[in-house]
Protein backbone atom coordinates (compact mmCIF):
# COMPACT_ATOMS: atom_id res chain seq x y z
CA UNK A 1 0.00 0.00 0.00
CA UNK A 2 1.44 3.35 -0.67
CA UNK A 3 1.76 6.03 2.01
CA UNK A 4 -0.14 8.47 0.18
CA UNK A 5 -3.43 8.11 -2.33
CA UNK A 6 -4.21 10.50 -4.66
CA UNK A 7 -7.03 10.19 -7.61
CA UNK A 8 -5.17 11.14 -10.86
CA UNK A 9 -8.33 11.93 -12.55
CA UNK A 10 -8.43 13.45 -15.01
CA UNK A 11 -10.70 15.98 -13.82
CA UNK A 12 -12.87 17.88 -16.21
CA UNK A 13 -15.21 20.44 -14.64
CA UNK A 14 -16.26 24.08 -16.47
CA UNK A 15 -15.03 27.49 -15.69
CA UNK A 16 -16.37 28.85 -12.21
CA UNK A 17 -16.96 25.43 -10.96
CA UNK A 18 -15.91 24.60 -7.47
CA UNK A 19 -13.08 21.98 -7.71
CA UNK A 20 -12.02 19.38 -4.67
CA UNK A 21 -8.65 17.54 -4.67
CA UNK A 22 -8.21 14.92 -2.63
CA UNK A 23 -5.57 12.65 -0.71
CA UNK A 24 -5.38 9.72 1.76
CA UNK A 25 -2.55 8.75 4.21
CA UNK A 26 -1.55 5.85 6.19
CA UNK A 27 1.66 7.67 8.10
CA UNK A 28 0.53 9.50 10.82
CA UNK A 29 3.58 10.56 11.74
CA UNK A 30 2.87 13.42 9.20
CA UNK A 31 3.11 17.10 10.19
CA UNK A 32 3.38 18.96 6.96
CA UNK A 33 0.77 18.97 4.28
CA UNK A 34 2.00 20.83 0.81
CA UNK A 35 -0.20 21.36 -2.49
CA UNK A 36 1.62 21.70 -5.77
CA UNK A 37 0.73 22.42 -8.72
CA UNK A 38 2.52 21.67 -11.91
CA UNK A 39 1.88 23.13 -15.89
CA UNK A 40 2.64 20.76 -18.82
CA UNK A 41 6.17 20.32 -18.90
CA UNK A 42 6.88 22.56 -15.88
CA UNK A 43 8.75 21.90 -12.67
CA UNK A 44 5.69 21.48 -9.58
CA UNK A 45 5.49 25.17 -7.84
CA UNK A 46 4.47 25.04 -4.06
CA UNK A 47 0.58 26.38 -3.95
CA UNK A 48 -0.71 25.85 -0.53
CA UNK A 49 1.24 24.81 2.83
CA UNK A 50 -0.37 23.90 5.87
CA UNK A 51 1.13 22.05 9.29
CA UNK A 52 -1.10 19.79 11.21
CA UNK A 53 -4.81 19.96 10.86
CA UNK A 54 -6.54 22.87 10.19
CA UNK A 55 -7.93 25.09 6.91
CA UNK A 56 -5.63 28.04 4.91
CA UNK A 57 -7.16 29.87 2.90
CA UNK A 58 -5.47 31.97 -0.05
CA UNK A 59 -7.27 33.80 -2.98
CA UNK A 60 -9.22 31.22 -4.44
CA UNK A 61 -7.81 28.15 -2.53
CA UNK A 62 -8.79 26.67 0.46
CA UNK A 63 -6.22 23.79 2.48
CA UNK A 64 -7.82 21.43 4.69
CA UNK A 65 -6.00 18.87 6.97
CA UNK A 66 -8.18 16.23 8.84
CA UNK A 67 -5.64 14.39 10.69
CA UNK A 68 -7.99 12.02 12.48
CA UNK A 69 -9.28 10.18 9.21
CA UNK A 70 -5.94 10.75 7.52
CA UNK A 71 -7.07 12.73 4.46
CA UNK A 72 -6.44 16.25 2.87
CA UNK A 73 -8.25 18.56 0.35
CA UNK A 74 -7.49 21.54 -1.78
CA UNK A 75 -10.74 23.29 -3.02
CA UNK A 76 -10.02 25.76 -5.55
CA UNK A 77 -13.26 28.38 -5.93
CA UNK A 78 -14.30 30.03 -9.03
CA UNK A 79 -12.06 27.50 -11.34
CA UNK A 80 -10.25 28.98 -13.87
CA UNK A 81 -8.81 27.59 -17.43
CA UNK A 82 -5.73 28.62 -15.79
CA UNK A 83 -5.90 26.38 -13.45
CA UNK A 84 -5.57 23.82 -15.83
CA UNK A 85 -2.52 21.71 -14.46
CA UNK A 86 -1.60 18.62 -12.48
CA UNK A 87 -2.36 19.12 -8.70
CA UNK A 88 0.24 17.33 -6.47
CA UNK A 89 -0.30 16.64 -2.86
CA UNK A 90 3.15 16.32 -0.60
CA UNK A 91 3.55 15.43 3.22
CA UNK A 92 6.10 14.45 5.17
CA UNK A 93 7.35 14.00 8.85
CA UNK A 94 9.40 15.91 11.26
CA UNK A 95 12.06 15.61 8.40
CA UNK A 96 12.72 17.13 5.00
CA UNK A 97 11.92 13.66 3.35
CA UNK A 98 8.38 14.55 0.63
CA UNK A 99 6.54 12.35 0.15
CA UNK A 100 4.55 12.78 -2.80
CA UNK A 101 0.59 11.10 -4.25
CA UNK A 102 0.52 11.06 -8.42
CA UNK A 103 -1.22 13.81 -9.29
CA UNK A 104 -4.43 15.11 -10.40
CA UNK A 105 -4.31 16.20 -13.44
CA UNK A 106 -7.50 18.68 -13.76
CA UNK A 107 -8.76 20.39 -16.55
CA UNK A 108 -11.11 23.69 -16.47
CA UNK A 109 -12.83 23.92 -20.08
CA UNK A 110 -13.98 27.99 -20.89
CA UNK B 1 9.27 32.10 -9.43
CA UNK B 2 12.37 30.33 -7.91
CA UNK B 3 15.82 30.68 -9.13
CA UNK B 4 16.86 27.06 -9.95
CA UNK B 5 17.93 25.81 -13.43
CA UNK B 6 17.95 22.86 -15.55
CA UNK B 7 20.07 21.91 -18.24
CA UNK B 8 18.64 20.89 -20.65
CA UNK B 9 15.01 20.84 -20.69
CA UNK B 10 14.73 17.80 -23.26
CA UNK B 11 17.71 15.62 -24.10
CA UNK B 12 17.46 12.40 -26.94
CA UNK B 13 20.30 10.60 -26.65
CA UNK B 14 21.88 6.84 -27.92
CA UNK B 15 22.27 4.06 -25.64
CA UNK B 16 25.41 3.68 -24.42
CA UNK B 17 26.22 7.33 -23.69
CA UNK B 18 27.24 9.11 -21.03
CA UNK B 19 25.04 12.28 -19.71
CA UNK B 20 24.94 14.83 -17.55
CA UNK B 21 22.38 16.88 -16.01
CA UNK B 22 23.06 20.04 -14.77
CA UNK B 23 21.42 21.82 -11.87
CA UNK B 24 21.98 25.39 -10.62
CA UNK B 25 20.30 27.65 -7.84
CA UNK B 26 21.11 31.15 -6.79
CA UNK B 27 19.32 31.02 -3.25
CA UNK B 28 22.03 29.30 -1.48
CA UNK B 29 20.14 26.44 -0.41
CA UNK B 30 22.58 24.21 1.41
CA UNK B 31 19.68 20.99 0.68
CA UNK B 32 19.53 19.63 -2.94
CA UNK B 33 17.31 17.32 -4.41
CA UNK B 34 17.03 14.75 -7.38
CA UNK B 35 13.44 13.05 -8.37
CA UNK B 36 12.60 11.04 -11.01
CA UNK B 37 8.71 11.59 -12.51
CA UNK B 38 6.91 9.11 -15.17
CA UNK B 39 3.65 9.62 -16.61
CA UNK B 40 0.93 9.18 -13.96
CA UNK B 41 3.31 8.00 -10.88
CA UNK B 42 4.80 9.87 -7.83
CA UNK B 43 7.75 11.84 -7.95
CA UNK B 44 10.61 9.35 -6.31
CA UNK B 45 13.27 10.81 -4.85
CA UNK B 46 16.72 9.32 -6.16
CA UNK B 47 19.51 11.31 -4.90
CA UNK B 48 19.63 14.29 -1.64
CA UNK B 49 22.14 16.48 -0.47
CA UNK B 50 22.69 18.47 2.59
CA UNK B 51 25.56 20.63 1.57
CA UNK B 52 28.73 20.71 -0.15
CA UNK B 53 30.50 17.04 0.09
CA UNK B 54 27.34 15.55 0.92
CA UNK B 55 25.40 13.39 -1.16
CA UNK B 56 23.22 10.37 -0.27
CA UNK B 57 21.04 7.80 -2.26
CA UNK B 58 17.19 8.32 -2.01
CA UNK B 59 14.59 6.15 -1.90
CA UNK B 60 14.59 5.05 -6.04
CA UNK B 61 17.34 2.85 -6.60
CA UNK B 62 19.00 4.83 -9.64
CA UNK B 63 21.62 3.76 -11.79
CA UNK B 64 22.59 7.68 -11.75
CA UNK B 65 25.58 9.36 -9.33
CA UNK B 66 25.33 12.83 -8.15
CA UNK B 67 28.34 15.81 -6.85
CA UNK B 68 27.93 18.12 -4.73
CA UNK B 69 31.13 20.31 -5.07
CA UNK B 70 29.49 23.69 -4.87
CA UNK B 71 27.26 24.81 -2.91
CA UNK B 72 24.87 25.81 -6.21
CA UNK B 73 25.64 23.30 -8.16
CA UNK B 74 24.34 19.60 -8.20
CA UNK B 75 24.75 17.45 -11.54
CA UNK B 76 23.46 14.02 -11.95
CA UNK B 77 25.30 11.56 -14.50
CA UNK B 78 24.69 8.87 -15.69
CA UNK B 79 27.66 6.79 -17.10
CA UNK B 80 25.91 4.43 -19.64
CA UNK B 81 22.25 5.72 -20.83
CA UNK B 82 19.68 2.82 -21.31
CA UNK B 83 16.12 3.16 -22.45
CA UNK B 84 15.10 2.19 -18.92
CA UNK B 85 16.53 5.82 -17.93
CA UNK B 86 13.86 7.34 -20.20
CA UNK B 87 11.63 9.33 -17.36
CA UNK B 88 11.20 12.90 -16.70
CA UNK B 89 14.29 14.19 -13.79
CA UNK B 90 13.95 17.12 -11.50
CA UNK B 91 16.10 18.95 -9.33
CA UNK B 92 14.85 20.94 -6.24
CA UNK B 93 16.44 22.58 -3.33
CA UNK B 94 15.32 23.85 0.18
CA UNK B 95 16.27 25.80 3.48
CA UNK B 96 14.60 24.99 6.45
CA UNK B 97 12.57 28.14 7.69
CA UNK B 98 11.74 27.69 11.54
CA UNK B 99 10.61 24.22 10.85
CA UNK B 100 9.40 24.97 7.14
CA UNK B 101 10.61 22.65 4.42
CA UNK B 102 9.57 24.73 0.93
CA UNK B 103 11.48 22.90 -1.78
CA UNK B 104 11.59 24.66 -4.99
CA UNK B 105 11.50 22.41 -8.25
CA UNK B 106 12.82 23.27 -11.52
CA UNK B 107 11.83 22.91 -15.34
CA UNK B 108 12.93 19.34 -15.02
CA UNK B 109 14.92 17.62 -17.73
CA UNK B 110 13.26 15.29 -19.95
CA UNK B 111 15.24 12.42 -21.11
CA UNK B 112 14.64 9.99 -23.91
CA UNK B 113 16.85 6.83 -24.12
CA UNK B 114 17.09 5.40 -28.06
Amino acid sequence: QKEVEQDPGPLSVPEGAIVSLNCTYSNSAFQYFMWYRQYSRKGPELLMYTYSSGNKEDGRFTAQVDKSSKYISLFIRDSQPSDSATYLCAMRENTDKLIFGTGTRLQVFP
Amino acid sequence: EADIYQTPRYLVIGTGKKITLECSQTMGHDKMYWYQQDPGMELHLIHYSYGVNSTEKGDLSSESTVSRIRTEHFPLTLESARPSHTSQYLCASSEPDRGRTEAFFGQGTRLTVV
